[in-house]
């Protein structure tokens, strides 16, 4: 069952400029994770987040995580064309058997 | 990095058909992967989780019988879509996670399947 909200859902912005898109989850969880999703693909993990932690980087990615407002933030910044793509948040609930439960994505759009 | 091959990627078949979908972790062992299906510009639903050696465990809503899991060895997990119809057209993804990873890691997708039934 899908959990999370991504908003907005979709994203236009142009070549240089920083994109954020956002995340709601509803349950405790172990972990929180990001993919990303070309377009007719499969999903490349981008970065994981442990409940414990606040802010994580990775590049130009930068992802917090605020447990008590069940919420999280991806930041791509300098964004390419080559960011084009859907990208969603994932959860890794307590107690989930191990398994993830995917927001609703964000369609990203960067414009040369 | 871990790599999940996915085959066929794209399949069109007739109404009435069985079409059988395979998932292969191609350099480690995944002891559970999971089958997704995903309508166009929607995320993933996750509808079973197939367990090496076992039965699978179907999400709620998700026909076992219509969509038959197999999981015989710790590379290859298969999804066979019986006697599908149109409204069982859709993109299926699988993924995996590496026997014994910890809790924290990641999932490894296949580049998913679009099926089209006419």
């Amino acid at each position: 069952s899908q959990q999370g909200e991504e908003d907005p859902q979709a994203l236009s912005i142009q070549e240089g400029e920083n994109a954020t898109m956002n995340c709601s989850y509803k349950t405790s969880i172990n972990n929180l994770q990001w993919y990303r999703q070309n377009s007719g693909r499969g999903l490349v993990h981008l970065i994981l987040i442990r409940s414990n932690e606040r802010e994580k980087h990775s590049g130009r990615l930068r992802v917090t995580l605020d447990t008590s407002k069940k919420s999280s933030s991806l930041l791509i910044t300098a964004s390419r064309a080559a960011d084009t793509a859907s990208y969603f948040c994932a959860t890794d609930a307590l107690g989930s058997a191990r398994q993830l439960t995917f927001g609703s994505g964000t369609q990203l759009t960067v414009l040369p | 990095g871990a790599v999940v091959s996915q085959h066929p990627s794209r399949v069109i078949c007739k109404s009435g058909t069985s079409v059988k979908i395979e998932c292969r972790s191609l350099d480690f062992q995944a002891t559970t992967m999971f089958w997704y299906r995903q309508f166009p510009k929607q995320s993933l639903m996750l509808m079973a989780t197939s367990n090496e050696g076992s039965k699978a465990t179907y999400e709620q809503g998700v026909e076992k019988d219509k969509f038959l899991i197999n999981h015989a060895s710790l590379t290859l997990s298969t999804l066979t879509v019986t006697s599908a119809h149109p409204e069982d057209s859709s993109f299926y993804i699988c993924s995996a996670r590496e026997q014994g990873g910890l809790v924290l890691s990641p999932l490894h997708f296949g580049n998913g399947t679009r099926l089209t039934v006419t």
